[in-house]
């Protein structure tokens, strides 16, 4: 158990259908990221949270949206969801002093989008 | 923009056998981590290195940073089954914040 946990562990939607997964990062660490992995592919990075605040974003689509609640949690909200956008969702927490120990992977939300 | 890549794409060995993959920057990177992800599990960190021409070992692993800096490497000797899956590198620009994850070696070992 990395202490990064993520609900639900698997997902199973129809098109343009809307989800929401959720992410509770490791005790004590401020940072969220959101990560998807498609099929035999690496990690993308899409959006990253920092103590309920924006903090950085990368090849995330405008159907998709983040938040970071005060409790620290985070959720990913994907809407009008496509075939392709069935993959592995990978949530990452890092310490308060930077990345020096690398992210914290949660165990992933699997979304099959049929 | 920065972009990480990894060489090969794919490795079987047999078990004892050595195994090495590659990791390419475009950019100067300030450092870089390098990850295990299991088939079926989520990348676990494995190291990070700082310094231009960094060694650093654990077990059977040595990682290398190379005197550019833009350059990494994985070398795993005398492979067991356990250490299938496959290797990500990241690597993080001087002026980036979070780090670039390349496209990943995964390595097969067979008994």
């Amino acid at each position: 158990d990395s202490g990064v946990t993520q609900t639900p562990k698997h997902l199973i939607t129809a098109t343009g259908q809307r989800v929401t997964l959720r992410c509770s990062p490791r005790s004590g660490d401020l940072s969220v990221y959101w990560y998807q992995q498609s099929l035999d592919q690496g990690l993308q990075f899409l959006i990253q949270y920092y103590n309920g605040e924006e903090r950085a974003k990368g090849n995330i689509l405008e159907r998709f949206s983040a938040q970071q609640f005060p409790d620290l949690h985070s959720e990913l909200n994907l809407s009008s969801l496509e075939l392709g956008d069935s993959a592995l969702y990978f949530c990452a927490s890092s310490a308060p002093d930077g990345l020096e120990h690398g992210y914290t992977f949660g165990s992933g939300t699997r979304l099959t989008v049929v | 923009g920065q972009q990480v890549m990894q060489i090969p794409q794919y490795q079987h060995v047999q078990e004892g056998e050595d195994f090495t993959t590659y990791c390419n920057s475009s950019t100067t990177l300030s450092n870089i981590q390098w990850y295990k992800q299991r088939p079926g599990g989520h990348p676990v960190f494995l190291i990070q290195l700082v310094k231009s021409g960094e060694v650093k070992k654990q077990k059977r692993l040595t990682f290398q940073f190379g005197e550019a800096k833009k350059n990494s490497s994985l070398h795993i000797t005398a492979t067991q089954t356990t250490d299938v899956g496959t290797y990500f590198c990241a690597g993080r620009g001087n002026y980036g914040q979070n780090f670039v994850f390349g496209p990943g070696t995964r390595l097969s070992v067979l008994p």
